[in-house]
């Protein structure tokens, strides 16, 4: 069971926008920066987003992330097929004093 | 560019320890902490813990009882070593940069490497 969770599953259509949610406590994303790491099948992960809503030097800006309350959202505009990855959260966590993530969240591009 | 690459054995027997290095290439190792994070087969990821080149270490607390990160700045590398492995521990296990101030994020990962429990 994660600390942070993240819906298990997430679709849609070339060129849609879809959005992958969060959720976590007061002692993680209500009170700390949240983080986005996107795995291709086979690979090691890579930074996506940190700082809520910044984005490493060569990530598109079709990615995006939010935050409110102790909830976050990565957003993907204009989805493209190479975007098929698992995508985690992940936050510091207050109580644990750790780092934790979520479950993470497969996106399948129909 | 900086590197990372993770070395072990692949196999582990239940209840020996796991011992991996991750060796640092192309950046010093004097800056940044460095991380171990895994991942078992088919699951998320788990943070296990980072150590600073001076050696200060902080653990995961489900963890922190077996578990011990170490660095050798003279080859540029740092360890990790897991105690009393049961096939829970059998995962794919990534070393990453912790950077900061910038990022404040596990920016840089080696390829990872399967480490199964197993007699």
């Amino acid at each position: 069971q994660s600390v942070l969770t993240q819906p298990p599953s997430a679709s849609g259509t070339p060129g849609q926008r879809v959005t992958i949610s969060c959720s976590g406590s007061s002692s993680n994303i209500g009170n700390n920066y949240i983080y986005w790491y996107q795995q291709l099948p086979g690979t090691a992960p890579k930074l996506l987003i940190y700082k809520t809503n910044q984005r490493p030097s060569g990530v598109p800006d079709r990615f995006s992330g939010s935050e409110s309350g102790t909830s976050a959202s990565l957003a993907i505009s204009g989805l493209r097929s190479e975007d098929e990855a698992d995508y985690y959260c992940s936050a510091w966590d207050d109580g644990l004093s750790g780092w934790v993530f979520g479950g993470g969240t497969k996106l399948t591009v129909l | 560019q900086v590197q990372l690459q993770e070395s072990g054995p692949g196999l582990v027997k239940p209840s020996e320890t796991l011992s991996l290095t991750c060796i640092v290439s192309g950046g010093s190792i004097y800056t940044n902490y460095w991380s171990w994070i895994r991942q078992p087969p088919g699951k998320g990821l788990e943070w296990i813990g980072y150590i600073y080149y001076s050696g200060s270490a902080n653990y995961n607390p489900s963890l922190k009882s077996r578990v011990s990160i170490s660095v050798d700045t003279s080859k540029n590398q740092f360890s990790l070593r897991l105690s009393s492995v049961t096939g829970a521990d059998t995962a794919v296990y990534y070393c990453a940069r912790y950077e900061a101030p910038r990022h404040d994020a596990f920016d840089i990962w080696g390829q990872g490497t399967m480490v199964t429990v197993s007699s």
